[in-house]
């Protein structure tokens, strides 16, 4: 199984200050027919479901804001979130869709300093 | 718009059994594939289980493999699973989510609001 490990588990940060979540993975999700990478990110707030940010590792859902960006390649991926809101509290995972089992990073829990 | 709406979780005895449906409404139901993803108290997300939009294939999480039964009814809209044999290690929300296809890959696009299964005795 491809394991996802997310840095740093929680972090603060101030209100319009930029958030930085990073997530590894164990081995490569660069999906040679297309040469993107099968990485996707999501946000949960609390007493919600899961929802899809970014996928493709960069590509953002229709709807979500620009402040959120994702990038990186291979094993190495990051999540930015550029002039932090207060309703961007939550904690946010990362996914490799390269194979079954789909596997999630840990989460990384996001708070207000 | 897109719904996805669990029920059937509840209390259930360790080597009890349980079945989870998702009915689907908003899209094309049987355009595509469908994943249950769990979620265990205060714990991270785990992917359990998916089909193809026809049914003919399905995937599991090697923990629940031989005891849960992905399947889905294009008529009624629904997508279900079938727990066995069920552990105290199965108690968490179990999301239904439907899979957006790109490129011959999935991803989750839309989540349901999630139905709490408790194992225990």
């Amino acid at each position: 199984d491809i394991v996802m490990t997310q840095s740093p588990d929680s972090l603060a940060v101030s209100l319009g200050e930029r958030a930085t979540i990073n997530c590894k993975s164990s081995q490569s999700v660069l999906y040679s027919f297309n040469n993107k990478n099968s990485l996707a990110w999501y946000q949960q707030k609390p007493r919600q479901p899961p929802k899809l940010l970014i996928y493709w590792a960069s590509t953002r859902e229709s709807g979500v804001p620009d402040r959120f960006s994702g990038s990186g390649s291979g094993t190495d991926f990051t999540l930015t979130i550029t002039s932090l809101q207060a309703e961007d509290v939550a904690v946010y995972y990362c996914q490799q869709y390269y194979t079954t089992p789909y596997t999630f990073g840990q989460g990384t829990k996001l708070e207000i300093k | 718009e897109v719904q996805l709406l669990e029920s059937g979780g509840g209390l259930v005895q360790p080597g009890g059994s349980l079945r989870l449906s998702c009915e689907a409404s908003g899209f094309t139901f049987n355009t595509y594939a469908m994943s249950w993803v769990r979620q265990a108290p205060g714990k991270g997300l785990e992917w359990v289980s998916g089909i193809g939009n026809a049914g003919h294939n399905t995937f599991y999480t090697k923990s629940v493999k031989g005891r849960f039964t992905i399947s889905r009814d294009s008529s009624k809209n629904t997508l279900y699973l079938q727990m066995n044999s069920l552990r105290a290690e199965d108690t968490a929300v179990y999301y239904c989510a439907r899979n957006a296809e790109s490129s011959g890959q999935f991803f989750f696009d839309y989540w349901g609001q999630g139905t709490l299964v408790t194992v225990s005795s």
